[in-house]
């Protein structure tokens, strides 16, 4: 069994914070870590893909990178603004399944005005 | 098509009836997905398709539940027998191809048991 584990599990954060979360997952075998932001009665959008170490990465004011030889990759978000507010998800690809993605449970974040 | 399409959006069903849940991935897209997420629970993972064929069903919980892909395009998740414990929200997602691109969700299917 995979172990994908997030923290922290919720965050509440002020307009205009910068915050950061965590992902860990196992550091042999590695493949893949895709980051996902799920917006309540949404469906999970794609953040990033990151496979190979030291990658990092940047979509606007949301940044994450990747350690493979330690097992973690961090996703930053810079100035928050309350449509960031969503439940961001880590998931890992490697060991011996090739093809799927193993989830975290994610960490939920609000962001007050 | 544009996105994922999933049907039905929403399913509620008595116990002990068998239900088919329908995924029509991105067009091109040769691997698809299937998840579900039931209450207060991550996102699980059922099986995965590359093409036609299922290198991983590790996922599906029990003989009552099975899938099928067709033309490498629409697939079909079959639960029969259905339980209280199915209960859930099954999401399907499709790719290029596996895990170096971003996986494409559909809106999910609400699976009630009753």
């Amino acid at each position: 069994i995979l172990n994908v584990e997030q923290s922290p599990q919720s965050l509440h954060v002020q307009e205009g914070d910068s915050t950061n979360f965590t992902c860990s997952f196992p550091s042999s075998n590695f493949y893949a870590l895709h980051w996902y932001r799920w917006e309540t009665a949404k469906s999970p959008e794609a953040l990033f893909v990151m496979t190979l170490n030291g990658d990092e990465k940047k979509k606007g004011r949301i940044s994450a990178t990747l350690n493979t030889k330690e097992g973690y990759s961090y996703l930053y978000i810079k100035g928050s603004q309350p449509e960031d507010s969503a439940t961001y998800l880590c998931a890992f690809a490697g060991g011996t399944s090739y093809g799927k993605l193993t989830f975290g449970q994610g960490t939920i974040l609000t962001v007050h005005p | 098509g544009a996105g994922v399409s999933q049907s039905p959006s929403n399913k509620v069903t008595e116990k002990g009836k068998d239900v088919e849940l329908r995924c029509d991935p991105i067009s091109g897209h040769t691997a698809l997905y299937w998840y579900r997420q039931s209450l207060g629970q991550g996102l699980e993972f059922l099986i995965y398709f590359q093409g036609n064929s299922a290198p991983d069903k590790s996922g599906l919980p029990s003989d009552r539940f099975s899938a099928e892909r067709t033309g490498g395009s629409v697939s079909t998740l079959t639960i029969q027998r259905t339980q209280q414990e199915d209960s859930a929200v099954y999401l399907c997602a499709s790719s290029p191809v596996a895990y170096t691109y971003g996986y494409t969700f559909g809106s999910g299917t609400r699976l009630t048991v009753v």
